[in-house]
């Protein structure tokens, strides 16, 4: 696609249940990495995916978090037992040569109830 | 470990004035360095990045950054601000030479335009 795509926009889900957000990069984009933006913060490093593998995970913050990327192209990150603490904007970035600059999404804005 | 630091969590400037924003970085390697902008409710945007050569950076709307390796800084400034300039401001870094490293964002900068 042209730009980076994230769905859903916002996403509102009581305490305790599991999310799944949706990360589509630029076509031809092999690294992705995910973000997390907390009000008032820049964006907190998640997880980058080179390909189909995490090259780098050591940003989740526990394990409830957990992405994938099985094909290489979309990735969805997934959230288990939500905490009201998880509530962000979670960003999505691709990029074709990883450190040269990132395209980023939107974002989708979580909020735990 | 790469890290940045953003001076002033908000900066207010008059319409048509100078506009400066600092960034001052922490590297054990030559960095990249990068701007970022991001208006209310949309994503981030790249506005300039240093890699290699020229140390000062052109970038999207008027914006420009001068790298200073002896001061370790990368500062923005644009001559005279738009009304349209009004929007949260982040300052990156990343490890130069290292195609896995991540770029990491310092805590930004809310810019005001004062009419």
């Amino acid at each position: 696609g042209a730009g980076v795509s994230q769905t859903p926009s916002n996403k509102v889900t009581e305490k305790g249940k599991y999310v799944e957000l949706r990360c589509d990069p630029i076509s031809g984009h092999t690294a992705l990495y995910w973000y997390r933006q907390s009000l008032g913060q820049g964006p907190e490093f998640l997880i980058y995916f080179q390909g189909t593998g995490a090259a780098d995970d050591s940003g989740l913050p526990n394990d409830r978090f957990f992405a994938v990327r099985p094909e290489g192209s979309v990735s969805t990150l997934k959230i288990q037992r939500t905490e009201r603490g998880d509530s962000a904007v979670y960003l999505c970035a691709s990029s074709f040569v990883p450190g040269y600059g990132y395209t980023f999404g939107s974002g989708t804005r979580l909020t735990v109830v | 470990a790469q890290s940045v630091t953003q001076l002033g969590s908000h900066v207010s400037v008059s319409e048509g004035a100078l506009v400066l924003l600092r960034c001052n970085y922490s590297s054990s390697v030559p960095p990249y360095l990068f701007w970022y902008v991001q208006y209310p409710n949309q994503g981030l945007q790249l506005l300039l990045k240093y890699t290699t050569g020229a140390t000062l950076v052109k970038g999207i709307n008027g914006f420009e950054a001068e790298f200073k390796k002896s001061e370790t800084s990368f500062h923005l400034t644009k001559p005279s601000a738009h009304m349209s300039d009004a929007a949260e401001y982040f300052c990156a870094v990343s490890a130069s030479g290292n195609r896995d490293d991540k770029i990491i964002f310092g805590k930004g900068t809310r810019l005001h335009i004062l009419p």
